[in-house]
């Protein structure tokens, strides 16, 4: 198994810019989420999905959009990217519920200008 | 929400050394679990452990949820335990502290 990955590993856009960040998983895992990492701070939780066709917000969700198509993919969809966005991204997985373990996929940095 | 303190903050310790990480949390939680974030950026799951104690080679945790706390020992360090340390509670929803920064020199 390839567990959690994300891509793209490394990211700079300016501002406005939009794009995508991709996780997948392939443990099928039902409960999938976004974190975002900034210097000296723990993690915290932007979206997260249950289960195919089913998401719900995080603590810091504005500027954010997720979708979840299939029970793999879980893309994080920047709109129209500002400097505070820049930090460090991670995407989780657990087998059914967010109590259980959870495995994190190994990030993509973002940086905005 | 639920407010997760941990301590200390910083801890720099020489290889063999044992060491004791702390984690209290404002509210009463369904888990806990346990994280090593390591030099490269990479987040381990230690540990799930919403109460008593558990122990994976040199690592054991112990949580007191009726105290609301949850301890983490590393025994005889080696310099790949170097990194950062989080705790995560679940009360809403999975809570990061801001971690213990663990760098053990050779």
């Amino acid at each position: 198994n390839a567990g959690v990955t994300q891509t793209p590993k490394f990211q700079v856009l300016k501002t406005g810019q939009s794009m995508t960040l991709q996780c997948a998983q392939d443990m099928n895992h039902e409960y999938m989420s976004w974190y975002r990492q900034d210097p000296g701070m723990g993690l915290r939780l932007i979206h997260y999905s249950v289960g195919a066709g089913i998401t719900d917000q995080g603590e810091v969700p504005n500027g954010y959009n997720v979708s979840r198509s299939t029970t793999e993919d879980f893309p994080l969809r920047l709109l129209s990217a500002a400097p505070s966005q820049t930090s460090v991204y991670f995407c989780a997985s657990s087998l059914g519920l967010p109590t259980d373990t959870q495995y994190f996929g190994p990030g993509t940095r973002l940086t905005v200008l | 929400g639920i407010q997760v303190e941990q301590s200390p903050p910083d801890l720099i310790l020489q290889e063999g050394a044992n060491s004791t990480l702390r984690c209290n949390f404002s509210d009463s939680v369904n888990n806990l679990q346990w994280f090593h974030q390591n030099p490269w950026g990479q987040l381990i799951n230690l540990f799930y452990i919403p109460s008593g104690t558990k122990q994976n080679g040199r690592l054991s945790a112990t949580t007191v949820a009726t105290e609301r706390y949850s301890l983490l020992y590393i025994s005889s360090s080696q310099t790949t335990d170097s990194g950062v340390y989080f705790c995560a509670p679940f009360g809403d929803g999975l809570t990061f502290g801001k971690g213990t920064h663990l760098i053990i020199q050779p």
